[in-house]
């Protein structure tokens, strides 16, 4: 099975920072890579798919990056409404496996 | 609109079975694989089972394999997940997912999540 280390486990930051969160895939998966957001007591809504592709209705300070085993989520300027737990997530191949989240708080 | 409407959690003891159902709308069902997804409290996601779009190939993780069958039934815009020889690490809310396209592929839309819990 392929392995998703996602890092770091929590951040905290200042509103305005910019933010980046990582992603290494334990084999090349080319860019069959996801993210996703999860505000507490919610369901996760999607962000990013084919490693930097935003999903219609996703804000622009979203950015995602890399391809092979390294990947990157970016927020460019935090906002208070970005804190939220985010999870990346391979598609390359079944079984697909999730990252073990990023807690961002402010 | 997507929609995804997930039923049938609930409080189960160890050993007993659950059927969950999702019914969506808002897109071509048919044209869509779908996954069910769940988290257990406090922890993060794990992916369960996917099911094609036109139901002829399913997927499991190794921890339900065999216990899980996932359904669909797309004259009824449904998926199903039969749950059998639950356990106590089976608790989890569970979420149904809509893949963009038929077969593996990333997943756009997500239910609200139902809540299964295994306790005796």
């Amino acid at each position: 099975d392929i392995q998703m280390t996602q890092s770091p486990s929590s951040l905290s930051a200042s509103v305005g920072d910019r933010v980046t969160i990582t992603c290494r895939a334990s084999q090349d998966i080319s860019n069959y890579v996801a993210w996703f957001q999860q505000k507490p007591g919610k369901a996760p809504k999607s962000l990013i798919y084919g490693a930097y592709s935003l999903q219609s209705g996703v804000p622009s300070k979203f950015s995602g990056s890399g391809s092979g085993t390294d990947f990157t989520l970016t927020i460019s300027s935090l906002q208070p409404e970005d804190v939220a737990t985010y999870y990346c997530q391979q598609y390359n191949g079944y079984p697909v496996t999730f990252g073990g989240g990023t807690k961002v708080d402010i | 609109e997507v929609q995804l409407l997930e039923s049938g959690g609930g409080l189960k003891q160890p050993g007993g079975s659950l059927r969950l159902s999702c019914v969506a709308s808002g897109f071509s069902f048919s044209s869509c694989a779908m996954n069910w997804v769940r988290q257990a409290p406090g922890k993060g996601l794990e992916w369960v089972s996917a099911i094609t779009g036109s139901g002829d190939y399913t997927y499991y993780a190794d921890s339900v394999k065999g216990r899980f069958t996932i359904s669909r039934d797309n004259s009824k815009n449904t998926v199903f997940l039969q749950m059998e020889g639950l356990r106590a690490e089976d608790t989890a809310v569970y979420y149904c997912a809509k893949a963009y396209l038929w077969g593996l592929d990333y997943i756009d839309y997500w239910g609200q999540g139902i809540l299964v819990t295994v306790s005796s």
